[in-house]
């Protein structure tokens, strides 16, 4: 079947506007992941969704962040008053339990805010 | 704390063979798990450890010491296509904790 998709695969916006970033995942996979990679790191994460719940949020940086999973499938990122700061490449990825199950990562979106 | 540390960049030769070392210090560790990343595109997974020693897949293998708080990928016969980032991860309670990846230049 499919992979994990994004969309959009890019996005420019203005500092100060809202942004909504959708990742798809692969059916069946219970957990799903938001990561954040900036230039030269390593994927940062955010947040964790098991089924329609967020189980670990402690990443985000803070409360203009925030992220919905309403039906345990499709997840939305949104980030409101974007600031500079949050330009990166948003990936998701999802996996079919926690633990050793391999976590299969989307394309990303590059998020560039201008 | 949490702390994971690679080298940010090696050179090697097609044909070859090169060891990425990776160390990690954590109070929560359930495996340890390296991907690829290729220039543009989303982290693909290469292996993952959980217990100590070496896990062999092909050209690919891993290996964890536990008790150093140690992992290598080991990639021999190197060819040009396995130029791109190696990521390793550590898996803390239900998080993968990300290094900040090796990038891999393979000359001919």
């Amino acid at each position: 079947g499919a992979g994990v998709s994004q969309t959009p695969s890019n996005k420019v916006t203005e500092k100060g506007k809202y942004v909504e970033l959708r990742c798809d995942p692969i059916s069946g996979h219970t957990a799903l992941y938001w990561y954040r990679q900036s230039l030269g790191q390593g994927p940062e994460f955010l947040i964790y969704f098991q089924g329609t719940g967020a189980a670990d949020d402690s990443g985000l940086p803070n409360d203009r962040f925030f992220a919905v999973r309403p039906e345990g499938s499709v997840s939305t990122l949104k980030i409101q008053r974007t600031e500079r700061g949050d330009s990166a490449v948003y990936l998701c990825a999802s996996s079919s339990g926690t633990g050793r199950n391999e976590q299969f990562f989307g394309p990303g979106t590059r998020l560039t805010v201008l | 704390g949490q702390n994971i540390d690679q080298p940010t960049e090696m050179t090697a030769t097609e044909g070859a063979i090169v060891q990425i070392n990776c160390t990690y210090q954590t109070s929560g560790f359930n495996g340890l798990f390296w991907y690829q990343q290729h220039a543009g595109e989303a982290p693909t997974f290469l292996s993952y450890n959980v217990l100590d020693g070496l896990e062999e897949k092909g050209r690919f293998s891993s290996f964890l010491s536990r008790s150093k708080g140690y992992s290598y990928l080991l990639l021999k016969e190197l060819q040009m296509k396995d130029s791109a980032s190696y990521l390793c991860a550590f898996y803390n309670t239900d998080k993968l904790i990300f290094g900040t990846g090796t990038r891999l230049q393979v000359f001919p």
